[in-house]
């Protein structure tokens, strides 16, 4: 089985951009869970998304943003980038039943 | 607001040497999760723990999580340089994927 994949792997954007990242999950996984990782807060949960509905959600503010389509597949959004999110973006792919996390390798997004 | 606290926050040592990392917490988690991450990676899954008191082995590994099923620990027995990386403890509330992470601990095995 093919792992968790996540694009772009790197991103330089400046302040006050958007940006786009997606993810595509293990087949069959249908829950999405997408991660902010900095060297100052650690690991911080975003969001999870479970068959196209966001199921729960961390203490980000509204600029953050995620979806999930039908194919399980996910996009997470971020609007008026800020210098603070500069971060390396995790999503995880669940595995139902057993709650197994597997990670992709992240999208490492610069804010300048 | 639940907090998973990670002791020590850096570890270094010489092969061969045992060492014993801790993850405390005042809150309860239905599992416990350990993950090790390497530079420019995500974190890969060492562990899950349901039941408190429990105890896992996998190798030189030993997991435990505690009673009231608030903290736990992962003993290595004679580290290798293999076993350098970031580990990461996470906890669940029952019925959720929504995980905690801990503040993570970075250990360094020197050969």
């Amino acid at each position: 089985k093919a792992g968790v994949t996540q694009t772009p792997r790197y991103l330089i954007k400046t302040r006050g951009q958007q940006v786009t990242l997606s993810c595509s999950p293990i087949s069959g996984h249908r829950s999405v869970s997408w991660y902010q990782q900095t060297p100052g807060q650690g690991l911080q949960f975003l969001f999870e998304y479970f068959s196209e509905t966001q199921r729960n959600k961390g203490n980000f503010p509204g600029r953050f943003s995620g979806r999930q389509f039908s194919n399980s597949r996910s996009e997470m959004n971020v609007s008026t980038l800020e210098l603070g999110d500069s971060a390396l973006y995790l999503c995880a792919s669940t595995e139902t039943g057993t709650g197994r996390q597997y990670f992709g390798p992240g999208t490492r997004l610069t804010v300048t | 607001t639940q907090l998973l606290e990670q002791s020590p926050q850096f570890l270094s040592i010489q092969e061969g040497e045992n060492l014993t990392v801790y993850c405390n917490s005042s809150s309860v988690f239905s599992s416990l999760q350990w993950y090790r991450q390497e530079p420019g990676e995500g974190p890969v899954l060492l562990v899950t723990v349901v039941t408190g008191g429990e105890v896992k082995k996998l190798k030189r590994l030993t997991f435990q999580f505690g009673d009231a099923r608030k903290d736990s620990s992962l003993h290595i027995t004679a580290a290798q340089t293999g076993d350098t990386g970031l580990y990461l403890c996470a906890g669940a509330t029952s019925g959720t994927y929504k995980y905690i992470f801990g503040t993570g601990t970075r250990l360094k095995v020197l050969a």
